[in-house]
């Protein structure tokens, strides 16, 4: 399968600093990426999809300006948490799609955020 | 607003058991169902189903949908240890772009 790679596997960070999350696809152009949320024993959320050349799409109550999504190229796309809060702590994935026709995600290995 | 409902919630067995996972959905439009195994990071890709009644394998792992009931089960033969993980079902609609609405999970353990 198709190969994602996300940056940093874990990171602490302190409040009110900001934090980049990379997400590349490896082997294939990444049209559109998915960055979601996880918190623990709980299931992804999904929080915005990021289109190539174009701005994200972000779901209902994600704030577009503290999760900022980047998505300059076909292999890179990157999520920064802006002044970061103790409560942004999370396991933040990504995942690649190859376009339409083509339903499965190849996802990341997932960051884990502590913000202290 | 599409939903997926993973049951159940947790299981515990022990070496060599059949395990029965279900996910129901309701979406508007169904494309495709995905089961995902999910240890300690990222969600790894078991199977994608479109069509009802037929059944994918892989290993001890099989899975299959009804689109009628809108369901679909994931079984796992002969359970090992590395069987442990959170099985995650996910559903993606027509014109969705490949976005995929995620259940609950189904947390399993599996008991040497």
């Amino acid at each position: 399968g198709a190969v994602v790679s996300q940056h940093p596997s874990r990171v602490i960070c302190k409040s009110g600093t900001s934090v980049k999350i990379e997400c590349r696809s490896l082997d294939f152009q990444a049209t559109t990426m998915f960055w979601y949320r996880q918190f623990p024993k709980q299931s992804l959320m999904l929080m915005a999809t990021s289109n190539e050349g174009s701005k994200a799409t972000y779901e209902q109550g994600v704030e577009k300006d503290k999760f900022l999504i980047n998505h300059a190229s076909l292999t890179l796309s990157t999520l920064t948490v802006t002044s970061a809060h103790p409560e942004d702590s999370s396991f933040y994935i990504c995942s690649g799609s190859l376009g339409r026709g083509k339903t499965e995600a190849f996802f990341g290995q997932g960051t884990r955020l502590t913000v202290v | 607003e599409d939903k997926v409902v993973q049951s159940p919630l947790s299981l515990v067995v022990h070496e060599g058991d059949t395990v029965t996972l279900n996910c129901s959905y309701e979406v508007t439009n169904f494309r495709s169902l995905l089961w995902y195994k999910q240890e300690k990071k990222a969600p790894t890709f078991l199977f994608m189903l479109t069509s009802s009644g037929i059944e994918k394998k892989s290993g001890r792992l099989s899975s299959i949908l009804d689109k009628k009931e809108l369901f679909s089960i994931l079984n796992i033969t002969a359970t090992q240890t590395g069987d442990s993980a959170v099985y995650l079902c996910a559903v993606e609609a027509l014109a969705a772009g490949n976005k995929l609405t995620f259940g609950g999970g189904t947390r399993v353990l599996v008991k040497p």
